[in-house]
């Protein structure tokens, strides 16, 4: 049983195009993260989530809107994609303060063509 | 702001051998984290080792141990007898855990390791 799982792994879409990451833990954590990790491998916080409650934004456009239904999911939904979107995007889950170790999803690469 | 900041881009050794991976951060706070992470060619973020700055203690898992200085804000990766399944980008993390606000990781910009047979 994979403990963080991302879908879809790669997508592949055009300019202007609306897609959505989905993102489920079952883990039992209250806090789930969106990280970016753009052509260079550098990685990003974009959003994390606690118990459903939207924590931090960091300056992220807001073609990005993630949404959590429950506390095992995070989904990532991204409007009007442009070319600088590719990159990997992980999710990750943790049980929040004074419980740091980070479980991450296995990615998923988009490439905006 | 806090940042982390690895120096070697790439780094290269033979199998069995030890290499030490080095990082520094700047922050004004007195408690926090750092880590260790591995991503191998499949992607995959792999926690390697994590340190508590308030421990003076350095942590140490198996053939993974870390030099923690809290002045000098270092936290250098030592791996010692080298396998094949160490090649992987290796990245420095930072998290300040006083609040939500702050409950994330700050990454290095990685140091890619290549281990030679």
């Amino acid at each position: 049983d994979t403990a963080v799982s991302q879908t879809p792994k790669y997508l592949v879409t055009q300019m202007g195009n609306d897609k959505s990451i989905k993102c489920e833990q079952n883990l039992g954590h209250d806090t789930m993260y969106w990280y970016k990790q753009d052509s260079k491998k550098f990685l990003k916080i974009m959003f994390s989530y606690n118990n459903k409650e939207l924590i931090i934004n960091e300056t992220v456009p807001n073609r990005f809107s993630p949404k959590s239904p429950d506390k095992a999911h995070l989904n990532l939904h991204i409007n009007s994609l442009e070319l600088g979107d590719s990159a990997v995007y992980f999710c990750a889950s943790s049980q929040g303060i004074g419980n740091t170790e980070a479980f991450f999803g296995q990615g998923t690469r988009l490439t905006v063509v | 702001a806090q940042t982390v900041t690895q120096s070697q881009p790439e780094m290269s050794v033979q199998e069995a051998e030890t290499v030490t991976l080095s990082c520094t951060y700047d922050t004004s706070e007195n408690n926090y984290y750092l880590f260790w992470y591995k991503q191998p060619p499949s992607r995959q973020m792999i926690l390697v080792i994590r340190q508590e700055a308030y421990k003076q203690q350095n942590a140490t898992e198996n053939r993974f141990s870390v030099n923690f200085q809290k002045a000098a804000k270092s936290f250098s990766l030592k791996i010692s007898d080298s396998q094949l399944g160490d090649t992987a980008m290796y990245f420095c993390a930072f998290m300040n855990t006083l609040s939500y606000n702050t409950d994330k990781l700050i990454f290095g910009t990685g140091t890619r390791l290549q281990v030679f047979p």
